[in-house]
């Protein structure tokens, strides 16, 4: 099993809302990531979890909040949005091969939309 | 600094022609370097990647790339396109457990 699974597959939010996306991986990966797509750019990193424990975040803004509470499952926690948050979140997740490189997998991806 | 830079936003091909994408590499440290495809409105699905066992990678679809490091480069090449090749592509640059991507290149295959 290559899959990883992400829901809701959309998501319309108002500014004042709190929500959460889910990410989940069966693959054994101990790394998994959040990124954040904007149209007609590349994927963005947010933050990476290794070994269930926050490794990197990319001075994200605190309105999002990443959360790992296994190591299959990924969450990001939203509130406070703004309406240039709107984009694709995209969760991955990956091991550290043989061959010492990291091979990432990726989601289909969360719609976001913050009205 | 570890950057990627693709030439060329947008690449269009005769279907059974040659597809050839672009991908240049800046990397202080010998890279481990990827080829990602992504479909409108999907995630991103890896092609191939290179670690330095091999020059000549081959990845899924029939595509392969080729590592040179005199050139920094790192394109990537199909003989054939097929229309179901038409896609955004992505080189991209690991380092630290982080992908580093090329801007993309957005590929069109005309019937």
């Amino acid at each position: 099993d290559t899959e990883v699974t992400q829901t809701p597959k959309h998501l319309v939010m108002g500014m004042t809302n709190k929500k959460s996306l889910k990410c989940e991986q069966h693959m054994g990966h101990r790394a998994m990531y959040w990124y954040k797509q904007k149209a007609k750019k590349p994927p963005e990193l947010m933050f990476v979890y290794s070994y269930e424990k926050l490794s990197i975040n990319e001075s994200v803004p605190s309105r999002f909040s990443p959360e790992c509470p296994n190591s299959s499952l990924l969450n990001l926690h939203l509130h406070a949005l703004q309406p240039e948050d709107s984009a694709l979140y995209l969760c991955a997740s990956g091991n550290l091969g043989t061959d010492s490189s990291y091979e990432q997998y990726f989601g289909p991806g969360t719609r976001l939309t913050v009205t | 600094a570890q950057s990627v830079t693709q030439l060329g936003s947008h690449v269009s091909v005769s279907e059974g022609a040659l597809v050839l994408l672009r991908c240049n590499y800046s990397s202080s440290v010998p890279p481990y370097l990827f080829w990602y495809v992504q479909y409108p409105n999907q995630g991103l699905q890896l092609l191939l990647k290179y670690t330095s066992a091999a020059t000549l990678v081959k990845g899924i679809n029939g595509f392969e790339a080729e590592f040179k490091k005199s050139e920094t480069s790192f394109h990537l090449t199909k003989p054939s396109a097929h229309m179901s090749d038409a896609a955004e592509y992505f080189c991209a640059l690991e380092y630290g457990n982080k992908l580093v991507f090329g801007a993309g290149t957005i590929l069109r295959v005309k019937s």
